[in-house]
């Protein structure tokens, strides 16, 4: 069985304030690494997929680092905002059998105050 | 920006009832999945769709499940004959390619009493 695991559960940060999330996946039969935010009421929405070990992407103040040999993800938001608080969840796909669904941790949920 | 659809947003059925959930993917896009959420646990992979046919399903999706694509835009899931435990967010994505970020539909809450 596949477990993805994520830390903290819960996040609770100042506007303003740095903060980043981890996310830890089986090491082997990697293919991709997925990360979405989900605010309440809404769809989860892609924020990246990552392939390559040792990979870094970035989108506005949010960015993300990949370690496939060790099996973890770190996702970094710069200068929180009180529009940042979502539940940021990621998600493994696998190589081979299992290919085309991805397998998902608990997530992180993160509230930003004013 | 594109969107996927999903109809109803909140459906509550009698046990034994079947019933039927409805999406409208990216039109462009080739997957299509299912995946549902129980009430505080992960979020969990039912089905994926491609070519018309099911490509990868998971241990939940037996024989009371079924997904059609009836007419090249709608694709929806059946529960034959509902059961408590099938209470759930249900979620459709679709991709434009299996290594390529889903687009998330906001989701049908279902209710079994």
């Amino acid at each position: 069985i596949l477990n993805v695991e994520q830390s903290p559960q819960s996040l609770h940060v100042q506007e303003g304030d740095s903060t980043n999330f981890t996310c830890s996946f089986p090491s082997s039969n990697f293919y991709a690494l997925h990360w979405y935010r989900w605010e309440t009421a809404k769809s989860p929405e892609a924020l990246f997929v990552m392939t390559l070990n040792g990979d870094e992407k970035k989108k506005g103040r949010i960015s993300a680092t990949l370690n496939t040999k060790e099996g973890y993800s770190y996702l970094y938001i710069k200068g929180s905002q009180p529009e940042d608080s979502a539940t940021y969840l990621c998600a493994f796909q696998s190589k081979g059998t299992g290919f085309q669904k991805l397998v998902f941790g608990t997530g992180t949920r993160l509230l930003v105050s004013p | 920006e594109p969107e996927v659809t999903q109809t109803p947003s909140h459906q509550v059925t009698q046990m034994g009832q079947e019933v039927i959930l409805r999406c409208v993917p990216i039109s462009n896009h080739l997957y299509f999945y299912w995946y549902r959420q129980i009430l505080g646990q992960k979020v969990e992979f039912l089905v994926s769709f491609y070519n018309n046919e099911i490509s990868e399903k998971s241990e939940i999706f037996d024989d009371q499940f079924s997904v059609e694509r009836p007419d090249g835009s709608n694709f929806t899931l059946k529960i034959r004959s509902t059961k408590l435990e099938d209470s759930a967010m249900y979620f459709c994505a679709s991709s434009e390619g299996a290594d390529y970020g889903y687009t998330f539909g906001s989701g049908t809450r279902l209710t079994v009493v």
